[in-house]
């Protein structure tokens, strides 16, 4: 069973168009990250959402966290071919701890120029 | 900056074979694990460690040892390798396994068995 399901697997769009990436759970979550994977090299964070509610913003990239902490989205404005990249969402279910955190299968997005 | 540093990055073995996969960090993190990674499959736990001498089981952790003898080192062996254990693998550090912290990724190391 598949804790982190994220939406959708692939994403190929032109250079300018907005696109909305989602993570979604049945569990509740004490706190989501979203991570970015360049190809041969490990995620790097983008961020950290603990609050039921919580926007953050990170330039043209705003993250969300859902009021029951159960499901998070990622929204790219005006994507640009340096967006190109694995997106994961990952979580720590209310109660774990680092060894309890796990990843989605992940959005491959490419943004074409 | 270091950070995470993984060793080899890449590796053919055959069957049966042993080894171990090296990982070092520079920042005096608690917390340090090891993940696969496989197309389809995203990034899942094999093991992980909370300190010096504490280690315990992820999601997929057999066909894998790990030990913890020092702040620094958390290698990861292979005992008898597996075409199953086809892979990219990753070690990641994080300053407390208590708080949601940021996860620093080494650049993985692509193990291919025959």
């Amino acid at each position: 069973t598949q804790l982190l399901e994220q939406s959708p697997q692939f994403l190929s769009i032109q250079e300018g168009e907005n696109l909305t990436v989602y993570c979604n759970s049945s569990s509740v979550f004490s706190s989501l990250q979203w991570y970015r994977q360049e190809p041969g090299e490990g995620p790097v964070l983008l961020v950290t959402v603990v609050t039921g509610g919580e926007v953050k913003k990170l330039k043209r990239l705003t993250f969300q966290f859902g009021d029951a902490r159960k499901d998070s989205s990622l929204h790219i404005t005006a994507a640009q071919p340096g967006d190109t990249g694995l997106y994961l969402c990952a979580g720590i279910i209310y109660g774990g701890s680092q060894g309890n955190l796990i990843f989605g299968k992940g959005t491959k997005l490419s943004v074409k120029p | 900056n270091a950070g995470v540093t993984q060793t080899p990055k890449f590796q053919v073995l055959k069957t049966g074979q042993s080894m171990t996969l090296q990982c070092a960090q520079d920042m005096n993190h608690e917390y340090m694990s090891w993940y696969r990674q496989d197309p389809g499959m995203g990034l899942r736990l094999i093991h992980y460690s909370v300190g010096a001498g504490i280690t315990d089981q992820g999601e997929v952790p057999n066909g894998y040892n790990v030990s913890r003898s020092t702040t620094e080192d958390f290698p990861l062996r292979l005992l008898s390798a597996a075409p199953s254990q086809t892979s990219v693998y990753f070690c990641a550090s994080s300053y407390s396994w208590v708080n949601t912290g940021e996860l620093f990724f080494g650049e993985g190391s692509r193990l291919t068995v025959l």
